[in-house]
């Protein structure tokens, strides 16, 4: 069965600057790969995700991830970060070869004016 | 989001009463998926209907009782709860039960068990 890390529990950007959430994977073949983020009192909505082909995926919000196989990861990247992007963050990790699908435990992200 | 909706969105009871959670899905999807979300701990996966057939239990205690008459509801009935299953109640769709479907989800129910 596959697994998910995400090594950051709470990152603090300032408005502005670039951030970068890690996501790790366990898995025997290439996954499915997903990005989802919860703002407080609300469900899942999905950023983005990997199924195939190009590494480099775009998302919703001016999101992208990039995965690398050779690091079994899937980093969420945001060039310039927004007072709303504050939020937790969930990488999830689907199987290829039936139903599972776990998520990891969530990274929050705090933003500073 | 209005794909998915959740009734209700907040629920005090207490250890003894019996109520039921209620997710409904606009999407055309196939599969429903509920999960729950504590304060500091992963998602967890609780049931998965495909087709309207339970497809996955993933060891819910038997207080946790899940319906769904058709593809389009899903209900998690509740009874004798403990304080420990305070949480948010987190329901999903998704075309398939494959692990490629994304999922959609509602907005959850937040649940108090005094």
């Amino acid at each position: 069965a596959q697994s998910v890390t995400q090594p950051d529990i709470h990152i603090t950007v300032s408005e502005g600057a670039s951030l970068e959430l890690r996501c790790n994977y366990s898995y025997g073949a290439t996954p499915y790969l997903f990005w989802y983020v919860q703002s407080p009192g609300q469900g899942l909505q999905l950023l983005l995700k990997y199924f195939s082909g190009d590494t480099l995926v775009q998302g919703i919000k001016g999101f992208e991830a990039e995965f690398k196989r050779s690091q079994s990861s899937f980093n969420l990247r945001k060039p310039s970060v927004h007072w709303s992007d504050a939020a937790e963050y969930f990488c999830a990790v689907g199987a290829r070869n039936g139903q599972n699908f776990v998520f990891g435990p969530g990274t929050r992200l705090s933003v500073l004016p | 989001e209005t794909g998915v909706t959740q009734t209700p969105r907040h629920l005090v009871m207490g250890m003894t009463n019996k109520k039921s959670l209620k997710c409904e899905q606009h999407l055309g999807h196939n599969a429903m998926y509920w999960y729950k979300q504590s304060a500091k701990k992963p998602l967890e996966l609780m049931f998965v209907y495909s087709l309207e057939e339970r497809v996955e239990n993933n060891s819910v205690p038997s207080r946790f009782s899940p319906e769904c008459p058709n593809s389009s509801h899903l209900f998690l009935h509740l009874h004798t709860l403990q304080p420990e299953d305070s949480a948010l109640y987190l329901c999903a769709s998704s075309q398939g039960a494959q692990g490629l479907d994304t999922q959609y989800f509602g907005p959850g129910t937040r649940l108090t068990v005094l």
